[in-house]
Formats: structure tokens, sequence, C-alpha cells
């Protein structure tokens, strides 16, 4: 079946300016994580949603970072007065229920911040 | 902050050779897994190995885990150019669900 998707692919910006970063999990998966990777770094945990929990926001890095997940399917990553430190790979993974250990990540969205 | 630490950074073998991938980290993990990235995008799941486990097989994947050391490596046998790409593991400590910290990657570049 389909994978995670995310759009944009590719996200050039002002610094200043607002950005919305859309992810698509697998239909059914219940768990939505959201990490950045920055230019040859590791990932970093940003957001975690299950369900109809509160998310998990401890990874956020300022308040400029916020993200919901509408109907327990497609989650939006929004950035508030975008800085340069925030050109990343912006990266969505989702897991199902019954199998939450692994993570399927979507394709990434590259965001450029000049 | 990074749990995982990779060693080597980068790593360059001719096709045919085994390529081995050693991480560390720092605290008690439910599981740590391995991922593969190509050309900096999105990530492929390649094997989990959880904590009471020691070794686990894939196909031409082998992974150790030793949690008294913290540490895990990765092998791949008989490497062909395809797998050239950045290795990462990644450990889930059981918190918050199974969110993932990362290590830095190692850069494997097979050679043909």
């Amino acid at each position: 079946g389909a994978g995670v998707s995310q759009s944009p692919s590719n996200k050039v910006t002002e610094k200043g300016k607002d950005v919305e970063l859309r992810c698509d999990p697998i239909s059914g998966h219940t768990a939505l994580y959201w990490y950045r990777q920055s230019l040859g770094q590791g990932l970093e945990f940003l957001i975690y949603f299950q369900g109809n929990s509160a998310p998990d926001k401890s990874g956020l890095p300022s308040d400029r970072f916020s993200a919901e997940r509408t109907g327990g399917s497609v989650s939006t990553l929004t950035i508030q007065r975008t800085q340069q430190e925030d050109s990343a790979v912006y990266l969505c993974a989702s897991s199902p229920r019954l199998a939450r250990e692994t993570q399927y990540f979507g394709p990434g969205t590259r965001l450029l911040v000049l | 902050s990074q749990q995982g630490e990779e060693d080597p950074q980068a790593l360059s073998i001719q096709e045919g050779e085994n390529a081995t991938m050693n991480c560390s980290y720092k605290t008690s993990i439910n599981n740590l897994q391995w991922y593969r990235q190509n050309s900096g995008r999105g990530l492929v799941h390649l094997i989990l190995i959880r904590s009471n486990e020691r070794e686990k097989h894939s196909g031409r994947l082998r992974v150790t885990l030793d949690t008294s050391k913290k540490s895990s490596s990765l092998l791949i046998t008989a490497s062909r150019a395809a797998d050239t790409a950045s290795y990462f593991c990644a450990t889930d400590a059981g918190t918050s669900g199974s969110r993932l910290t990362f290590g830095e990657g190692t850069q494997l570049t097979v050679n043909p």
C-alpha cells in the first residue's frame, strides 16, 4: 500500500516567514512522529502523536514550532517566524498500533531558510 | 542530545567485502534499531533487536547487542555497490511511545 507521504518535497522561504509542512501517515497507523535532520547529522525527535492522547511535545526546540494532527490522520508541522537555523530536512514517521516499535518514514521535506 | 554514537563516521570498502558499523548508547533501552538512508531523504527500517536478544540476522545483515557495554554492531556481508548509504542506529527507551533517539550515522561507500 501507499507509504508515508510528505509535502512539499522542498521549501525555500525567507527568514521571518511562517511555513507549514504536511505529513500523510500510512492509513490506519495510530502513532505519528516528527523528526528533524540537520545537514550531516542524525535525526532529532520533535513531537509524537498517539491516537487521541495529548501529544508529546518535549522535542520541539522553541515555541515557534507547533504541530497538530487532525482526525487522527494528517499532521501539519508549523514553524513561525523562521530562522536560518531552522534549515533542515523534516521527516515524518508513522507506526501501527499493534507493532509500534517499527517506524515507517516519509521522504521528508527539505526546508531552506534564506 | 544524541544518545547513539556511531563508529566509524565513514567507511569505504570494495564490493564483496564485509562492512561493520558500531553504535554505542548511554541509557537503558527497550530495543535498538538500524535504519538506512539514501541521499539524505527517507529512512528505511533494516532490523530491530530487543534488549533481551544478543544477535539477530536478516539476509546479509547481522546485528549484535551487548547491553552490558551499551553497544551494538551491524555487519553487512558480501557488500554491493547498492549498499552505499548512511546507516543509523536508533534506540527506543520505551518512554513516550516509541520515540527513537538516533546516532549521527555511518556513511558507507561500497566501490564497484
